[in-house]
């Protein structure tokens, strides 16, 4: 069985500050982990995964997460924060062919 | 390379009615998800097809809920009767194959039921 944990349903930040996203999974087995974006009214878009090679990850707009076993974590960062960041993000893990999501951070950006 | 294609994009009917969804995956995927999305929460799979083929449809509830995808393209979900708590964004995803995830999902924009 596998599951992924999100903290904080809501994350507020300034624009150029730093967004952290946390995400904690579970699973029996070595798993992949994906973050996904979902802007308002449009389905998800993959932003980076982790399919046991580096552990940490560089995916698009410049978002990059690390993978720690020891921590069972795969928290999502950018370095600096953009308006057009708001949007919903998803943590998902998968031990076979199922993804299983998290519930969702949404981001604000306050200019 | 087009998306994953869905249409009606929102739909809205009262209860005990029924409904039915599309959806047109990219071009030479095998596999086929429909997913709910209900507010607040994340995506759950509620069916994989692997061509024509079910993989998975364990938290599909199959006496309101079916889905085929005839000819391992195109696909449709339907509910009939729905009920209120079927309110929710129904996603298609689509991948070349399946198998640890390792091939990434694209989704489509989806299609926002409301039951009123």
């Amino acid at each position: 069985a596998q599951s992924v944990t999100q903290l904080g349903s809501h994350v507020s930040v300034s624009e150029g500050a730093l967004v952290l996203l946390r995400c904690n999974y579970s699973s029996s087995v070595p798993p992949y982990l994906f973050w996904y974006v979902q802007y308002p009214n449009q389905g998800l878009q993959l932003l980076l995964k982790y399919t046991s090679a580096a552990t940490l990850v560089k995916g698009i707009n410049g978002f990059e997460a690390e993978f720690k076993k020891s921590e069972t974590s795969f928290h999502l960062t950018k370095p600096s924060a953009h308006m057009s960041d708001a949007a919903e993000y998803f943590c998902a893990v998968t031990a076979d062919y199922k993804l299983s999501f998290g519930a969702g951070t949404t981001v604000t950006v306050r200019a | 390379e087009a998306g994953v294609a869905q249409s009606p994009r929102y739909k809205i009917i009262e209860k005990r009615q029924s409904v039915a969804f599309w959806c047109n995956p990219i071009s030479g995927h095998a596999t086929l998800y429909w997913y709910q999305q209900i507010l607040g929460q994340g995506p759950k799979l509620l069916i994989q097809f692997q061509n024509n083929g079910v993989v998975d449809d364990s938290q599909l509830p199959k006496d309101r809920f079916s889905a085929e995808r005839l000819k391992g393209v195109d696909s449709t979900l339907k509910i009939q009767p729905a009920k209120l708590e079927d309110s929710a964004v129904y996603l298609c995803a689509s991948s070349l194959l399946s198998g640890k995830g390792s091939y990434e999902q694209y989704f489509g924009p989806g299609t926002r039921l409301t039951v009123t």
